[in-house]
């Protein structure tokens, strides 16, 4: 069973729209939630995070929002730009130094 | 400052041969994980290390995965036999463990992209 759900396996926006991408959980023990930004034949690369203390962080053009009743978090990018196309994972980890818990991705598609 | 170091980053392999992958991690980065990501899906833990020990291989199928830290700093995962299964990229990660309430960023390397035949 998946505990983090990333339901959209695919987004395409147009440059300069907001790009929205989903991610819920099952378990109300996690309380760090990230999201991974990755390229093909790369490494995922951290982009933001958020902690359960906090319902929004932001970093430039990307916004997270977590909403803890509904066990959901969201990641905002505006505006989007075409090198933002990549695959997107959500993570979260129920305490400091434990690995990981990755949902299966979302592939976003900005084009010009 | 110099990432997380993979290598190599392919290896086609027959079943029931091994093979091992090296990782470096962050220098003064305690933690290291391993990960194995098969296509279509996230990463999910193999085994995870904080200095030379093991902190969780729950997940690691021990019949034929193991893993080492032995200094405390680089790390080799092995694979023997493999299985048809096994094909997936082997991702190394790393972190500055900053105790409870701490931020748990983990920073990854390139990954091996491994083919069983």
């Amino acid at each position: 069973d998946q505990q983090v759900k990333q339901n959209s396996p695919s987004l395409s926006v147009q440059e300069g729209r907001i790009s929205i991408l989903n991610c819920d959980y099952t378990n109300s023990m996690f309380d760090y939630f990230l999201w991974y930004k990755k390229y093909p034949a790369e490494g995922p690369t951290f982009l933001i995070s958020i902690s359960s203390i906090k319902d929004k962080n932001e970093d430039g053009r990307f916004t997270v929002f977590l909403n803890k009743s509904a066990k959901h978090l969201s990641l905002h990018i505006v505006p989007s730009q075409p090198g933002d196309s990549a695959v997107y994972f959500c993570a979260t980890s129920n305490q400091a130094g434990t690995a990981l818990i990755f949902g299966k991705g979302t592939t976003l598609s900005v084009s010009s | 400052e110099a990432g997380v170091a993979q290598s190599p980053r392919y290896k086609i392999i027959e079943k029931r041969q091994s093979v091992a992958f090296w990782c470096n991690p962050i220098s003064g980065h305690a933690t290291l994980y391993w990960y194995q990501q098969i296509l279509g899906q996230g990463p999910k833990l193999l085994i995870q290390f904080q200095n030379n020990g093991v902190v969780d291989d729950s997940q690691l199928p021990k019949d034929r995965f193991s893993a080492e830290r032995l200094k405390g700093v680089d790390s080799t995962l092995k694979i023997q036999p493999a299985k048809l299964e096994d094909s997936a990229v082997y991702l190394c990660a790393s972190s500055l463990f900053q105790g409870p309430g701490g931020k748990n960023i983990q920073y990854f390397g390139a990954g091996t992209r491994l083919s069983v035949l």
